[in-house]
């Protein structure tokens, strides 16, 4: 079964500053990899994700992610944060498998923006 | 507008009691899913459907139960509720079959604590 792991449960950056989410996954082959985002008391939006192809994937926002398949990781980032970027974020993973449609989600890291 | 709406947005329930965690999409997908989400475990998808009629377990199914009658509908049943049920429940629909690249549409999610 496939997982994945944040290992940073909260990340405190200055606005402006750069910013890395980092995203580990365990499946045995290529896997669909998304990331959402969670602004305080709302659903989950995509921002997101890497099917096939180029390894460094552009999102909404101004975040993009890079696959390394070497390290089984799927890192978030953004050059420089804005205040509105104070959310929690969701590594997610998916397989293709004739009617499996799971997708299994970390456990999040929450981001806070200081002035 | 065009998206997931789920029904209510908060609920206070006694331990034993049972009530129904509403979903609709209007989205024509035919893939549906519940998640559950607790703080530092993030998302656990509790039941799904990839279409009408047909339904499956998640991760965390125990206490829950799901019918899906139409495309549309996809309710979430607490038969008799416990405090572990307190948490905060998600439905997300997606288009896309038989594949692990499901881009999930999200509600506003539904608050639920059980006494």
């Amino acid at each position: 079964a496939q997982s994945v792991t944040q290992p940073d449960i909260h990340i405190t950056v200055s606005e402006g500053a750069s910013l890395e989410l980092r995203c580990n996954y365990s499946y045995g082959a290529t896997p669909y990899l998304f990331w959402y985002v969670q602004s305080p008391g709302q659903g989950l939006q995509l921002l997101l994700k890497y099917f096939s192809g180029d390894t460094l994937v552009q999102g909404i926002k101004g975040f993009e992610a890079e696959f390394k398949r070497s390290q089984s990781s799927f890192n978030l980032r953004k050059p420089s944060v804005h205040w509105s970027d104070a959310a929690e974020y969701f590594c997610a993973v998916g397989i293709s498998n004739f009617g499996n449609e799971k997708l299994t989600f970390g456990t999040g890291t929450r981001l806070t923006i200081i002035p | 507008n065009a998206g997931v709406t789920q029904t209510p947005k908060f609920q206070v329930l006694k331990t034993g009691q049972s009530m129904t965690l509403q979903c609709a999409q209007d989205m024509n997908h035919e893939y549906m899913s519940w998640y559950r989400q607790d703080p530092g475990m993030g998302l656990r998808l509790i039941h799904y459907s990839v279409g009408a009629g047909i339904t499956d377990q998640g991760e965390v199914p125990n206490g829950y139960n799901v019918s899906r009658s139409t495309t549309e509908d996809f309710p979430l049943r607490l038969l008799s509720a416990a405090p572990s049920q307190t948490s905060v429940y998600f439905c997300a629909s997606s288009y896309n079959l038989y594949s692990g690249a499901n881009v999930l549409t999200f509600g506003a999610g539904s608050r639920l604590t059980v006494l």
